[in-house]
This record gives C-alpha cells, structure tokens and sequence, in this order.
C-alpha cells in the first residue's frame, strides 16, 4: 500500500485566493512526521512545513498551514492568498519513527499547482 | 539557516565515465544525508542513506557498486556514478537532516539537486 497518496495531480487557483492540497498517510507507527516541500521548476525542494504526529494543534507557517486530521489520516495543505509564484509541484511526505535523522521520507506523487492571474 | 548545497548543478558525460556528485550541508551538521533520484514528472525516490563514518544503507533494487556513496564528514557526502550509461540520466538530490528542536522534529533540507545526462 502507498504509505502518501496525493489525489490530485493537478490544480489550478486564481490568485489571491486560498487552495488545499490533499494528502492522505498509511502508517502503523504512533510516532511520525508529515512535511510539504514545494518544488518549482529549478528543480530544488524547498520546506515549508511540518506536522508531528504529538502535535495537536495544526502546524502554520506564514501563508501555508496543515489541516491535521489524525482519526482520517489527513495531512492536507492549505495555502492562503495564493500568489504566482505558488506555482510549482507539491509533495507531502511522511517519516516513520522519531529516531532522529536517521528515519528517511517517504514520498507522494505529487500535485502541480497553477495560479492564475 | 539550513542551506544545502550540491555540486555540480548539471553534468553531460560520456557513457563509461564516472561522475562524482558532491552534497554540503553549510551552515549545520548533519550525521545522515539521503541520496533520491528523481525521473521526469515523478516523485523522488530514495536511493540510500548516508551516515557519516559508515557504510550507506541502499534501498532495494539500488546497485551499491553503481552508485558509491561516501560520507566522510558530518557536512559533506558524495554520490559517484560509477561507468555511467544513458540509463542513468536523471536529476539527483540530496538531502540532510537537521535537528529542529526536540526529539523527532528533524527535517530534511534539500540541495538545489543535479541533472545528469549520459551521452
């Protein structure tokens, strides 16, 4: 079974206005980790955001925060005021175990997402 | 903080060569780094862990004699592609794992990654 799945491989949002990402998670483990990384088309990942799975509010970051539904296995993203620079792939990805550093990330499929002006 | 660096950003070879692929972590240490290779409009697949003064940890399918993988410090690893065929194009990234605060809130910072083709 894919341990992420991103349902949605592509999505398009007029600017200024907010978009959620999906994401949903397969684990067994009590302890993880949810990340979103943008990837433009320079290629680079680039962090946005994390979730633990002890955390009980959801995590925010600037314009970008994460709908955490444990009981769902939900971790979507949500993106405020969408800008056109937005536009870039979207993975979420998850890390089994709080073994520090050494637990690597396993990935989704990712979703474009495309801003209009 | 948290900048990973890679060099170099692109390399063209020639198919039987070698190409070394350097991954920095700059402004912290990172015991563990991970080397993904990522195909056209696909996801990044992980292809080993590294840690530093230890033998990398391959995932399945991954050839260790191809791809050699050296951490020889808490801030640099190196990924060479050994005798390198057309097969192996594909852009290459690394990532290194920083601490962030408490225990299970390390996060991967990813280099800029490297595009390889093989002629």
């Amino acid at each position: 079974a894919q341990k992420i799945t991103q349902t949605q491989p592509g999505m398009f949002v007029q600017e200024k206005e907010a978009v959620t990402l999906d994401c949903t998670y397969d684990t067994s483990d009590q302890s993880y980790g949810l990340f979103w990384y943008k990837q433009p088309s320079s290629g680079e990942m680039i962090f946005l955001i994390y979730q633990g799975s002890y955390d009980e509010q959801n995590a925010t970051e600037g314009r970008y925060s994460l709908n955490f539904q444990k009981a769902r296995k939900s971790a979507n993203l949500v993106i405020s005021a969408s800008q056109l620079g937005d536009s870039a792939m979207y993975f979420c990805a998850m890390r089994e175990g709080f073994q520090t550093g050494a637990n690597n990330l396993f990935f989704g499929t990712g979703t474009r997402l495309t801003v209009i002006p | 903080g948290a900048v990973v660096s890679q060099h170099p950003s692109w390399v063209i070879c020639k198919s039987g060569t070698s190409v070394k692929i350097e991954c920095r972590s700059l402004d912290f240490q990172a015991t563990t780094m991970f080397w993904y290779r990522q195909f056209p409009k696909q996801s990044l697949m992980l292809m080993a862990t590294s840690n530093e003064g230890s033998k990398a940890t391959y995932e399945q399918g991954v050839e260790k004699d191809k791809f050699l993988i050296n951490h020889a410090s808490l801030t640099l690893s190196t990924l060479t592609v050994t005798s390198a065929h057309p097969e192996d194009s594909s852009f290459y990234i690394c990532s290194a794992a920083r601490l962030a605060g408490g225990a299970g809130t390390d996060t991967q910072y990813f280099g800029p990654g490297t595009r390889l083709t093989v002629l």
